[in-house]
């Protein structure tokens, strides 16, 4: 199996501020991640698929990026409504593994 | 529009069975696969496999096999999971979840809690 390490497992940030999260796949999964976002009590939500697409409605302040077996997630102008965990997720081959998440709190 | 409607939440006790249920409406139940992911209190996510209601073939993570059957009724629109002999371990909120004929999941159900206590 893919082995999908995320880092930081938490995160504080300020209003306004940038973060990066950070997904390393054991080996190349070639693009194919996925990042979600998930609220207390929520479903996650996709954010990100094929490493750098920002789905339907997402707001434009996230953004994908990586390769080969390094891939981040980040958050410009950090909004309160931002506070959730998020995950990375492999799709390149089965089965499909995810990340172990990172809270994100506002400081 | 999409959505996933999922079954409540189930109580069991250790070495029974439980199934639930995700009812599908806003398109057509059997063009796209039926993931089922698991989320232990505080744990990331765990891809349990997939069903394609259309011809009913599935796909699992070798990890739940034994553990986890899935099908479907394509005249209710409605995707199942059976969790069999069930410990502690299983207890956790299971989502199903599609994709667009893609990998990645766009649509999620609300979750569903098992909790596995005598």
């Amino acid at each position: 199996d893919i082995q999908m390490t995320q880092s930081p497992a938490s995160l504080s940030a300020s209003l306004g501020e940038t973060v990066t999260i950070e997904c390393r796949a054991s080996e190349d999964i070639y693009n194919g991640l996925a990042w979600y976002q998930q609220k207390p009590g929520k479903s996650p939500q996709l954010l990100i698929y094929n490493a750098n697409s920002l789905h339907t409605g997402v707001p434009s302040r996230f953004s994908g990026s990586g390769s080969g077996t390094q891939y981040s997630l980040k958050i410009n102008s950090l909004q309160s409504e931002d506070v959730a965990s998020y995950f990375c997720q492999q799709y390149y081959d089965y089965p499909f593994t995810f990340g172990s998440g990172t809270k994100l709190e506002i400081k | 529009q999409v959505q996933l409607q999922q079954s409540g939440a189930e109580l069991v006790k250790p070495g029974s069975s439980v199934k639930i249920s995700c009812k599908a409406s806003g398109y057509t139940f059997t063009s796209y696969d039926m993931h089922w992911i698991k989320q232990q209190p505080g744990n990331g996510l765990e891809w349990i496999g997939w069903i394609y209601p259309g011809n009913g073939n599935t796909k699992y993570n070798q990890k739940f096999n034994g553990k986890a059957t899935l099908t479907a009724d394509k005249s209710s629109s409605t995707a199942y999971m059976q969790l069999s002999s069930l410990t502690s371990e299983d207890s956790a909120v299971y989502f199903c979840a599609r994709g667009d004929g893609t990998p990645w999941f766009a649509y999620w159900g609300q979750g569903t809690l098992v909790t596995v206590s005598s």
